[in-house]
């Protein structure tokens, strides 16, 4: 069984540049979910896909948009980066057997923003 | 919006030593999870648990769901245990308490 996996392991960008990115979910898993932990803090909620459509959203701004493939795959784009979207960026899966709604995290992505 | 807290906020230890890890929650959740953030900013599963009690090796949780709070049991410590343990709940979205620093020392 596959795990979840994030690319890229680390990105530095500048103020007000774009950036994408992606997250392969668990095997068998249909729920990706997005999460924003910056320096010392608890994860925050960003938002959720659930077949391709968003299914919650945390208190983020609209520059902060995803999509979910057909494969469950899913990307988190972020644009017009401020000094404050530094962070780590981590994305979760979950499926719809065993307990439902349990997340599994993959690795993160480490965003620095210059 | 629910808020989860958890305490303490810091906590050190000797090798060897138990402890007790708490979460609260102000109102009904559909799920709560434990989780440890290694080093690297992994966070492994440690239980799914929205109520009752479960064990894993040193490890075991309780939710009182009725109560609003769940309680994290680590037995015999050892340094790898070392990292910060976050519970997350969850109503229409995931929240996450700020966490309890664990360090194991030698």
């Amino acid at each position: 069984e596959t795990g979840v996996t994030q690319s890229p392991t680390h990105l530095i960008k500048t103020r007000g540049q774009q950036v994408t990115l992606r997250c392969s979910s668990q095997s068998g898993h249909n729920t990706v979910s997005w999460y924003q932990q910056a320096l010392g803090q608890g994860p925050q909620f960003i938002f959720q896909y659930y077949r391709e459509e968003e299914n919650g959203r945390g208190n983020f701004p609209p520059r902060f948009s995803g999509l979910q493939f057909p494969n469950y795959s899913s990307e988190l784009n972020v644009n017009a980066l401020e000094l404050d979207d530094s962070a780590l960026y981590l994305c979760a899966s979950s499926g719809t057997s065993g307990s439902l709604n349990e997340q599994f995290f993959g690795p993160g992505t480490r965003l620095t923003v210059l | 919006g629910i808020q989860v807290e958890q305490s303490p906020p810091d906590l050190i230890l000797q090798e060897g030593a138990n402890s007790t890890l708490r979460c609260n929650f102000s109102d009904s959740v559909n799920n709560l999870q434990w989780f440890h953030q290694n080093p690297w900013g992994q966070l492994i599963n440690l239980f799914y648990i929205p109520s009752g009690t479960k064990q894993n090796g040193r490890l075991s949780a309780t939710t009182v769901a009725t109560e609003r709070y769940s309680l994290l049991y680590i037995s015999s410590s050892q340094t790898t245990d070392s990292g910060v343990y976050f519970c997350a709940v969850t109503d229409d979205k995931i929240i996450f308490g700020k966490g309890t620093r664990l360090h194991i020392l030698p």
